[in-house]
């Protein structure tokens, strides 16, 4: 069946503007989760959606990040005012249930490069 | 505050070694533990997930441990290939099935 889907694959912005990242996650998964891997700091988890729970977003950078998961389906993550330290491949994950251990499933990613 | 250490950082072997990968945390209260796989400019591939109150995982040529109370797991691959040349991660995750990353260890197999 068709895996965890992100658009688009590559963003270039430049600095100050807005950007729009989303996340299709396979169908029937009530966990969506959104990390960020940059070549400093790794992979690190950014915000958490399970089911109709309020989002985990201990790990969102700054207010200038915010994310929302409509229908319990596809997620957004924007980003506001960016910023060069912003530059990093966004990845999305979702799983069917985190509750029991199931597998997190990623997608390719989205490359934002602020200029 | 979760920290997950991979030793090594990078691993050079000739085709056909076995080796083994290990991942070190620093808080044993995990809910599971996931390795990754991670190919240049791709996403990541789950290779295998251990729950907390197992003790090891197979599939295929890789084997994967847990030792929750000392905070330990390592990835076995048996027999190495050119084509398992990648960077792995090991992730532990808390019961909401965030995942704290390591940093990774980078494998190339020489043919």
């Amino acid at each position: 069946g068709a895996g965890v889907s992100q658009s688009p694959s590559n963003k270039v912005t430049e600095k100050g503007k807005d950007v729009e990242l989303r996340c299709d996650p396979i169908s029937g998964h009530t966990a969506l989760y959104w990390y960020r891997q940059s070549l400093g700091q790794g992979l690190e988890f950014l915000i958490y959606f399970q089911g109709n729970s309020a989002p985990d977003k201990s790990g969102l950078p700054s207010d200038r990040f915010s994310a929302e998961r409509t229908g319990g389906s596809v997620s957004t993550l924007t980003i506001q005012r960016t910023q060069q330290e912003d530059s990093a491949v966004y990845l999305c994950a979702s799983s069917l249930e985190p509750r029991v251990g199931d597998t997190q499933y990623f997608g390719p990613g989205t490359r934002l490069t602020v200029l | 505050k979760q920290e997950v250490t991979q030793i090594p950082a990078a691993l050079s072997v000739p085709e056909g070694e076995n080796l083994v990968l290990n991942c070190s945390f620093t808080d044993s209260a995990i809910y599971n533990l996931q390795w990754f796989r991670q190919d240049p400019g791709k996403g990541l591939t789950s290779l295998l997930l251990i729950q907390s109150s197992q003790r090891e995982q197979t599939s295929g040529r890789l084997n994967a441990s847990l030792d929750k109370s000392s905070g330990r797991s390592t990835l076995y691959i048996a027999a190495s290939q050119p084509g398992d040349s990648a960077t792995y991660l090991c992730a532990p995750s808390s019961n909401t099935g965030k995942l704290i990353f390591g940093q990774g260890t980078t494998l190339q197999v020489k043919p």
